[in-house]
């Protein structure tokens, strides 16, 4: 079965530009979750969407992020304009609703210069 | 989510059974004890959870004792694969999306 797919694996770009960050789901799994990873940070939880509407978006850093989830098989996280404190390690998981362990993406490397 | 407390970093002879503490000593009674783990360069992987009973799959055991403030994960027969950063979470079951990963245990496997 294919997992969470993330695209793309690694992004490279100025300080400035639009970045969009781009997931598919497990089919079937009606909740997504995106995470940002760094090393200062660890692993926080952004935002997350139950049947494709925003539950919880208390872990989005600022305005220059925005999440959207236009059907249950694709969401985005978009970054504009981008800075290089962005730079991290961006995760996206999924699961069906109350189920007990979700299942993660291989993750988007991001590096804003 | 009870905060948990895990040695930063651990090494384990390859063959050998790897057993990983993690403290929760404000854990609440409709708490779950999970674990996580992350390869380098992967998303973060479920292993094993549990309540109050030992639990058991084919990745791992996980060892709760009766007081419920820790509990131990234990890879029976560790390979150099399973070295990788291992988060213990503590949570109620539901909305598994919403754990707290904390800094985990670095187990280094050595041949």
């Amino acid at each position: 079965d294919a997992g969470v797919i993330q695209s793309p694996r690694h992004e490279v770009t100025e300080m400035g530009q639009e970045v969009t960050l781009r997931c598919k789901p497990i089919s079937g799994h009606n909740s997504l979750f995106w995470y940002r990873q760094t090393m200062m940070r660890g692993l926080e939880l952004l935002i997350y969407f139950n049947n494709n509407v925003p539950i919880d978006d208390s872990g989005m850093p600022e305005d220059r992020f925005s999440a959207k989830m236009p059907n249950a098989s694709f969401s985005t996280l978009k970054i504009q304009p981008s800075e290089p404190r962005d730079s991290a390690v961006y995760f996206c998981a999924s699961s069906t609703t109350g189920a007990n362990t979700i299942y993660f993406g291989e993750g988007s490397w991001l590096t804003v210069v | 989510d009870a905060k948990t407390t895990q040695p930063t970093s651990m090494d384990c002879a390859e063959g050998r059974a790897a057993n990983l503490p993690c403290n929760h000593s404000t854990i609440s009674g409709n708490e779950y004890v999970y674990w996580y783990r992350q390869i380098h360069s992967q998303g973060p992987q479920y292993i094993i959870h549990g309540l109050k009973n030992n639990e058991t799959n084919e990745m791992a055991s996980l060892i709760i004792t009766e007081d419920r403030k820790s509990s131990t994960l234990i890879l029976p027969h560790a390979t150099l694969r399973d070295t990788a950063v291992y988060y213990c979470i503590v949570r109620v079951n539901t909305n598994a999306g919403k754990s707290t990963f904390g800094d985990g245990t670095t187990l280094t496997v050595k041949p």
